[in-house]
């Protein structure tokens, strides 16, 4: 398994400001996720982010939007730029460990609340 | 695009199994098939994972049928613990889209 964590854990902002949101995991890993989850709804996979390559994203995402940082195995950082109260959302990421014996797994991180006045 | 249909609620009574179903008509041969358990406030938590037939752990067991087009989550026993939303999830490692569902929220009731 995996530890995960994320700062911030919760952020009350500004519409317009950016908010950039942290992941950090206890042991190197090639994919990694970054998710949005709005109250009540299911996960929203916003991109791939895996390390050397650029972040890809999905259909409703785009990177001025949401720019991905991925420094290296064990971080990653998502920036909600120019934020509006419809950003107001839990945002998770997750990974998949290498040679892990269930193929597949995803690790989620505690998710960072994110609401936006 | 690896969706998935899940019920969308379901009640259930302390002590009784439940049995969440789930259909991936479009599963591709290298997928598995893999469920998570989400209480509020908490991201998704790993339960079971499989390819085909039955597999089982400590917390549950799944059954797939031959063709793979469905699952079936089995919860035994359930206690007022088990109350949290339940996805299924398909294709992530084959490069196939995936996404997650609308997923099951089972609520148990004393």
């Amino acid at each position: 398994s995996a530890v995960i964590s994320q700062k911030p854990s919760r952020d009350i902002c500004q519409r317009g400001t950016s908010l950039t949101i942290q992941c950090q995991v206890d042991s190197q890993v090639t994919m990694m996720f970054w998710y949005r989850q709005q109250p009540g709804q299911s996960l929203t996979l916003i991109a791939t982010a895996n390390q050397g390559s650029e972040a890809t994203y999905e259909s409703g995402f785009v990177i001025d939007k949401f720019p991905i940082s991925r420094p290296n195995l064990t971080f990653s950082t998502l920036t909600v730029s120019n934020m509006s109260p419809e950003d107001s959302s839990i945002y998770l990421c997750s990974v998949v460990l290498p040679h892990e014996r269930v193929p597949d797994t995803q690790y989620f991180g505690p998710g960072t609340r994110l609401t936006v006045l | 695009l690896a969706k998935t249909t899940q019920p969308i609620s379901m009640d259930s009574y302390e002590g009784q199994e439940v049995n969440i179903t789930c259909s991936h008509n479009n599963i591709a041969t290298n997928d598995y098939i893999t469920w998570y358990q989400q209480f509020p406030s908490q991201g998704p938590r790993f339960i079971i994972q499989g390819y085909k037939t039955k597999v089982t752990n400590e917390v549950a067991s799944l059954f797939i049928p031959a063709d793979r087009k469905s699952s079936t989550l089995s919860l035994p026993r359930v206690s007022l613990s088990d109350t949290a939303v339940y996805y299924c999830l398909v294709g992530l490692n084959t490069g196939n889209q995936f996404y997650f569902g609308t997923g099951t929220s089972l609520t148990v009731i004393p």
